[in-house]
């Protein structure tokens, strides 16, 4: 079955300073990988996803996750945030359907001045 | 283009009692997912609906049940609610046709049992 770590809960970042939320994920079978924010009293928004082919990918918001199958990661990250950066960050792995979405715990990135 | 829209927003119900949430997909879509959202918890899978039938469900007891409309609108209902049930309920539509076809998020309705 497929599981998704987020190592951390939460990651509190100065303004136009770099970031890394860290997502590894289990899974015995190829694999679909997602980030989704979440702002205050908001639904789920798609950031970015991995399907296949470049193991980079890229938001339009300056946000890019990397693929490392070898490590099972799928790390987001960002060179400089902003204050609007500041929300809820869910990595997620589709099930071995495709079907469903596993999601991680959320990591809070918290971006002050 | 509207999006995923949910109702009610808000909901305040005590143990025992029964529940129907909805959801209206993203226009174009036919396929209708529910998760739960836990505080401080991701959001977890209970169920997906695509032609009227239900296609998948995850780790949820029976009181979870759902429904869709020919018009791709969907109903989730809890029975017996308990206290754990409290949680944010979170609608996703998404087109069928896709493997990992990319799911949007409505903006949930909080559910509080007392």
């Amino acid at each position: 079955a497929q599981s998704v770590t987020q190592l951390d809960s939460q990651v509190p970042v100065f303004e136009e300073a770099p970031v890394e939320l860290r997502c590894n994920y289990s899974s015995s079978v190829s694999v679909y990988l997602f980030w989704y924010v979440q702002y205050p009293n908001q639904g789920l928004q798609l950031l970015l996803k991995y399907l296949s082919g470049s193991t980079l990918v890229e938001s339009i918001n300056g946000f890019e996750a990397e693929f490392n199958k070898s490590q099972t990661s799928f790390h987001l990250r960002k060179p400089s945030v902003h204050i609007s950066d500041t929300a809820e960050y869910f990595c997620a792995v589709s099930d071995s359907t495709g079907t469903a979405l596993i999601f991680g715990k959320g990591t809070t990135l918290s971006v002050s001045s | 283009d509207a999006g995923v829209t949910q109702s009610p927003t808000h909901l305040i119900k005590t143990r025992g009692q029964q529940v129907t949430l909805r959801c209206s997909p993203k226009s174009g879509h036919d396929t209708v997912s529910w998760y739960q959202q836990a505080l401080g918890q991701g959001p977890q899978f209970i169920f997906q609906y695509y032609e009227e039938e239900e296609r998948q469900r995850g780790n949820f007891p029976d009181r979870f049940s759902g429904h869709q409309f020919p018009n791709y609108s969907s109903e989730l209902n809890v029975n017996a609610l308990l206290l754990g049930d409290s949680a944010l309920y979170l609608c996703a539509s998404s087109l069928a046709a896709g493997v990992a076809d990319t799911q949007y998020f409505g903006p949930g309705t909080r559910l509080t049992v007392l």
